[in-house]
């Protein structure tokens, strides 16, 4: 078990730029996460996924932030014209759809620093 | 909607002292309750769960009861370690909304000294 990788660990931008971070869920789960966590607070959900279905968003996830995992597999968020409000930790968590209740894992994040 | 609300840290203790770190939730289902904890440089890592209503969640000698009727979940370990130290997270899925996404509290910071 190889656990929730995330790629990069370290993103700097400059206001404006695009940036894409990737996720890796434990390779049987269904289900995958997106949370952000800023300084001194606890993950705020943003998004999931069930296979390649993305079935919830949160109102924090404004147009310029879009998500897709194809074929169920990884996940890619993006995020357009970057503010420096997007400055944040980046958690992304996947689980496996059961009929008893599901636990998620969490990846080590990539925290991302827009200048 | 759902909220989760925990002790506010920093929290210092000396090694081997007794440790309560008070969480209380609202939700408008049934909540499985959580508490994660995410030691310095590493990922968040979930430390125990309770699904039901007097359920108690115990791992390395942390334990924590849930208790519907005072809408708490307070983790708690007799003999705190150096090791310890780490951010503790309050959190709760809600089944009632279709997905088990977790809603946390603002984590609080413990530092247990020698």
């Amino acid at each position: 078990d190889t656990g929730v990788s995330q790629d990069p660990r370290h993103k700097i931008t400059k206001r404006g730029q695009n940036v894409t971070f990737r996720c890796d869920p434990i390779s049987e789960h269904n289900r995958l996460y997106w949370y952000r966590q800023t300084l001194g607070q606890g993950p705020e959900f943003l998004t999931y996924f069930q296979n390649e279905a993305q079935l919830e968003k949160s109102r924090l996830l404004s147009d310029r932030f879009s998500a897709e995992r194809p074929k169920g597999s990884f996940s890619t968020l993006e995020i357009q014209r970057t503010e420096q409000g997007d400055s944040a930790m980046y958690l992304c968590a996947s689980s496996l759809l059961a009929a008893s209740q599901e636990t998620q894992y969490f990846g080590p994040g990539t925290r991302l620093l827009v200048l | 909607g759902d909220s989760v609300t925990q002790m506010e840290g920093p929290v210092t203790l000396s090694e081997e002292a007794f440790l309560t770190i008070n969480c209380t939730y609202t939700a408008t289902g049934y909540p499985s309750l959580f508490w994660y904890v995410q030691y310095p440089g590493e990922g968040l890592q979930l430390l125990l769960k309770a699904t039901k209503a007097d359920d108690k969640g115990s791992n390395k000698g942390f334990e924590a009861t849930y208790r519907k009727e005072t809408t708490s979940f307070h983790l708690e370990k007799g003999s705190v370690q150096v090791s310890d130290s780490a951010v503790y997270f309050c959190a709760l899925s809600d089944l009632g909304f279709g997905n088990e996404k977790l809603t946390f509290g603002t984590g609080t910071r413990l530092t247990i000294i020698p």
